[in-house]
């Protein structure tokens, strides 16, 4: 069974603050998505990544894939109460029959 | 219209019991899934279909059982649930592949009392 790390588990800033989520595996990926789910919803995507190296752009949020492709960041500027939520990271793995392995979580708590 | 649905989206239950849940997808979407989200949020995938195939059956009581009666549905059957079945239960779709972009439903949150 494939491990996704996820760090930290919960993280709480105020208002305006920049942070960094990240998630890490021990095997490589073939691609790697980012979700964020808000209470009582399901996970909507943020965004794929698949290249080694590759950084992908969202707003405020910046995603990165690591070059060996093994890990992964999610970067927020200025943080608003809105991104508060469940940011999860899912992998899927070369031969892993095509499943995508979800990471523990980090909750975010964005303070007004 | 909503993408993804599931009904119920809570079900309050017996130990014993056997309970369905129900899922649709209006996307068009050749995939469908089943996750169970613990109380510690952790997500784990329980099954997926493709063109009424299922393609991923994880370690999964035999207790459970998906139903796909076609493309745009794939329900849960819940035989002689126990205490530990608690949890959120969602529903996806994608068009194709596992890596392409999943579209959750809103949950259901199933108590065994």
């Amino acid at each position: 069974t494939q491990l996704l790390e996820q760090s930290p588990q919960f993280l709480s800033i105020q208002e305006g603050e920049n942070l960094t989520v990240y998630c890490n595996s021990s095997s490589v990926f073939s691609s790697l998505q980012w979700y964020r789910q808000e209470p009582g919803e399901g996970p909507v995507l943020l965004v794929t990544v698949v290249t080694g190296g590759e950084v992908k752009k969202l707003k405020r949020l910046t995603f990165q894939f690591g070059d060996a492709r093994k890990d992964s960041s999610l970067h927020i500027t200025a943080a608003q109460p809105g991104d508060t939520g469940l940011y999860l990271c899912a992998g899927t793995y070369s031969g892993s029959a095509r499943q995508l392995t979800f990471g523990s979580g980090t909750q975010l708590t964005v303070l007004p | 219209d909503t993408a993804v649905s599931q009904t119920p989206k809570y079900l309050v239950t017996q130990m014993g019991n056997d309970k369905s849940i129900k899922c649709e997808q209006n996307l068009g979407h050749d995939t469908m899934y089943w996750y169970k989200q613990d109380s510690k949020k952790f997500l784990k995938i329980m099954f997926s279909y493709n063109n009424k195939e299922l393609i991923i059956n994880e370690t999964v009581p035999n207790r459970f059982s998906p139903k796909s009666p076609d493309k745009a549905h794939l329900n849960l059957h819940i035989n002689s649930l126990e205490l530990g079945d608690s949890a959120v239960y969602f529903c996806a779709s994608s068009q194709n592949g596992v890596e392409e972009t999943q579209y959750f439903g809103p949950g259901t949150r199933l108590l065994v009392l």
